[in-house]
């Protein structure tokens, strides 16, 4: 079965400090792993997957197989980044998954002046 | 950039009422997917499709539910006897292609209520 956790529910930082939303995730074979992130008002959008190892509006995360981890992180939050933010995953165990997502609760990110 | 189009944006029902729900897929794109988030909670996964035919379901797409895609842009979702806790937004999601883990593009949803 696939499960994710997002622990924290609600996270508030202010403008300049560093930010970490954490994520957890249970799957028995390869995942993949995104990060989407949803504005007031707007639809689900993908912020980054594990796969291309990039930085997204300077956010980052990295897979980390042996703490079952994706945690999302930015040095330096701005007050645009206020947003919930939801971890997924996608499993390919055998090739059989046609890509079916599972979502953590997601964790709502405000950012403080 | 091409998006998926969802309508209604809003859609009030009786319980007891059947609901069709639409979405325009991305052009080109082959998988076709439905979610729904009720109030406070996850966003689940319902179905996806492929080829014509439903490739996966969850526990929660029971026989109330039916999705097809009628015309080449289409995908509609029926929730045939609405009950109150069917009462969620509901998103649409497309795929370009499974192989090359290409992400999912959603729609800006449906918020369904059940009176």
């Amino acid at each position: 079965a696939q499960r994710v956790t997002q622990p924290e529910k609600l996270l508030s930082v202010f403008k300049g400090a560093p930010v970490e939303l954490k994520c957890n995730y249970s799957y028995s074979g390869s995942p993949e792993l995104f990060w989407y992130v949803q504005y007031s008002r707007q639809r689900l959008q993908l912020l980054l997957r594990h796969i291309s190892r990039e930085s997204i509006k300077g956010f980052t995360a990295d897979l980390n197989k042996g703490e079952t981890s994706f945690h999302l992180k930015k040095p330096f939050a701005q007050e645009e980044d206020s947003a919930m933010y939801y971890c997924a995953l996608t499993g390919y165990a055998g090739g059989t998954s046609y890509g079916k997502l599972t979502f953590g609760q997601g964790t709502i990110l405000t950012v403080h002046p | 950039e091409p998006e998926v189009t969802q309508t209604p944006s809003h859609q009030v029902t009786q319980m007891g009422q059947e609901v069709i729900l639409r979405c325009v897929p991305i052009s080109n794109h082959l998988y076709f997917y439905w979610y729904r988030q009720i109030l406070g909670q996850k966003v689940e996964f319902l179905v996806s499709f492929y080829n014509n035919e439903i490739s996966e379901k969850s526990e929660i797409f029971d026989d109330q539910f039916s999705v097809e895609r009628p015309d080449g842009s289409n995908f509609t979702l029926k929730i045939r006897s609405t009950k109150l806790e069917d009462s969620a937004m509901y998103f649409c999601a497309s795929r370009r292609d499974r192989w090359d883990n290409q992400p999912q593009h959603f729609g800006d949803g449906t918020r369904l209520s059940i009176l």
